[in-house]
């Protein structure tokens, strides 16, 4: 299996503009989390979804803030309109959801760099 | 809510014995997990605890569980140079699937 994937890897963009994230959990897995990695805040949970439905979304900082899971393959964070505070790691991670331990498996994340 | 702390930094000579502690506060934790992270990669699994067990030893690292004081530590035995990395605890409660993180505990190896 080829593990989480992500894309981009890296995104620079202007203030104002939207960006979208996208993710394609491993084959299998029925939970998928959003999670953003900053030095001041650490790793915070965004949103996570269960069979495609978002469960929790708690932690999606406003309104700007959009998640979607359309398939069990596919799902994307989208920011509109950016701003240099969204500048972050975003990584994507899913899980079996399987009784026990479910470990979650975190893809190599998207660098967002906003000016 | 459900809080896991640990500290930021340390930093051990390779050959040495290296211990992360970290503390949570969910008494419902059912699962605490250790993850890695290397520069400019994602988290990766490295060993989990169920609730009810004290111990857990796997190859170098043997993790230990003290459920009264809510304590949690990582001892990596003979720390090697690719063992520098940010390590971070984290804690699963009950049925959810939500996972708490700490703030990650950047481990540096002195050859």
């Amino acid at each position: 299996d080829a593990g989480v994937i992500q894309s981009p890897r890296h995104e620079v963009t202007e203030m104002g503009q939207e960006v979208t994230l996208r993710c394609k959990p491993i084959s299998g897995h029925n939970s998928l989390f959003w999670y953003r990695q900053t030095m001041m805040r650490g790793l915070e949970l965004l949103i996570y979804f269960n069979n495609n439905v978002p469960i929790d979304d708690s932690g999606m900082p406003e309104d700007r803030f959009s998640a979607k899971m359309p398939n069990a393959s596919f799902s994307t964070l989208k920011i509109q309109p950016s701003e240099p505070r969204d500048s972050a790691v975003y990584f994507c991670a899913s899980s079996s959801g399987q009784g026990g331990q479910e470990t979650q498996y975190f893809g190599p994340g998207t660098r967002l760099l906003v000016l | 809510g459900e809080d896991v702390e640990q500290s930021l930094f340390l930093s051990v000579r390779e050959g040495d014995s290296s211990v992360i502690n970290c503390t949570y506060t969910d008494s419902s934790s059912t699962y605490l997990y250790w993850y890695k992270q290397e520069p400019g990669a994602g988290l990766q699994l490295l060993t989990y605890i169920f609730s009810n067990m004290d111990m857990k030893q796997d190859q170098r690292l043997t993790v230990l569980l003290n459920k009264k004081d809510k304590h949690l530590s990582l001892r990596i035995a003979d720390t090697q140079t690719g063992d520098s990395a940010i390590y971070f605890c984290a804690e699963r409660s009950g049925g959810y699937q939500k996972v708490t993180f700490g703030i990650g505990t950047k481990l540096q190896v002195i050859p």
